[in-house]
C-alpha cells in the first residue's frame, strides 16, 4: 500500500536555528500534501495544504514566513521552521493522499526546541 | 467556521467492554468523515463514511454515518487493553480535500 514517509522522526535545536523536516510518498505521486501540527493530548489542527509546483496554503493564524513549506516535487514536500522558538516544540504530521483516494500520514517528527 | 466535535473526550472501561465514541460536526462542504487511531505516532486510518446509514466494520469496530442529523459514532467491542489509544474523528471537505479534526477521545482499556 501507500507509504508516507517522515524524517526526522525527531529532532532537537536550539532557539533561533531552522529546521527542516521532510515529507515523501514512496511509492505514488502526491499532487497535495498536507501538514499538521499537534500538540500533547490534543488534536491534529491542519497548518497548511502543500500544492506541488505553486505556493502552499496556510490555515488562520500560522505564519507562512515562519512555517516554510516547498512541494517541489510530485513526492517531496518539506517544512522548514525558521528562527525556531521553544513555543515551536510539537509534533508534526504531513499526510498526503494516494491514488485511490486514501489520505495517509506519515510518521510525524516531533521537534523539541531548546 | 467549520468545527468537529467528538465526545467524551476521555474514557475508562473495562476489557470486554463495548464502547460508543460520538463525532458531530458542521462544516460547508462535506466529502466525507474518517475515523482515525492514534497510539504513539502518527494517525492511522479505521474507516471512510460517505452515505448515511451504511455501517461499516472491521472486526470488533463499526461506524455509522447520519448524515441528516450531521453525526457519527464509533462502535468498538470486547474492548481490548491493546484499543487503548486517541480516536480521532476528521472531516473532509469538499473542496481543497482538507481535513478538520476533532479533539479526539482518548480511549484507555483496563485488563
Amino acid at each position: 500500500g501507500a507509504v508516507v514517509s517522515q524524517h526526522p522522526s525527531r529532532v532537537i535545536c536550539k532557539s533561533g536555528t531552522s529546521v527542516k523536516i521532510e515529507c515523501r510518498s514512496l511509492d505514488f505521486q502526491a499532487t497535495t500534501m498536507f501538514w499538521y501540527r499537534q500538540f500533547p493530548k490534543q488534536s491534529l489542527m491542519l497548518m497548511a495544504t502543500s500544492n506541488e509546483g505553486s505556493k502552499a496554503t496556510y490555515e488562520q493564524g500560522v505564519e507562512k514566513d515562519k512555517f516554510l513549506i516547498n512541494h517541489a516535487s510530485l513526492t517531496l514536500s518539506t517544512l522548514t521552521v525558521t528562527s525556531a522558538h521553544p513555543e515551536d516544540s510539537s509534533f508534526y504530521i504531513c499526510s498526503a493522499r494516494g491514488l485511490t483516494g486514501e489520505l495517509f500520514f506519515g510518521e510525524g517528527s516531533r521537534l523539541t526546541v531548546l | 467556521e467549520d468545527k468537529v466535535v467528538q465526545s467524551p473526550l476521555s474514557l475508562v472501561v473495562h476489557e470486554g467492554d463495548t464502547v460508543t465514541l460520538n463525532c458531530s460536526y458542521e462544516v460547508t462542504n462535506f466529502r466525507s468523515l474518517l475515523w482515525y487511531k492514534q497510539e504513539k505516532k502518527a494517525p492511522t486510518f479505521l474507516f471512510m463514511l460517505t452515505s448515511s446509514g451504511i455501517e461499516k466494520k472491521s472486526g470488533r469496530l463499526s461506524s455509522i454515518l447520519d448524515k441528516k442529523e450531521l453525526f457519527s459514532i464509533l462502535n468498538i467491542t470486547a474492548t481490548q487493553t491493546g484499543d487503548s489509544a486517541i480516536y480521532l474523528c476528521a472531516v473532509e471537505m469538499e473542496y481543497g480535500n482538507k481535513l478538520v479534526f476533532g479533539a479526539g477521545t482518548i480511549l484507555r482499556v483496563k485488563s
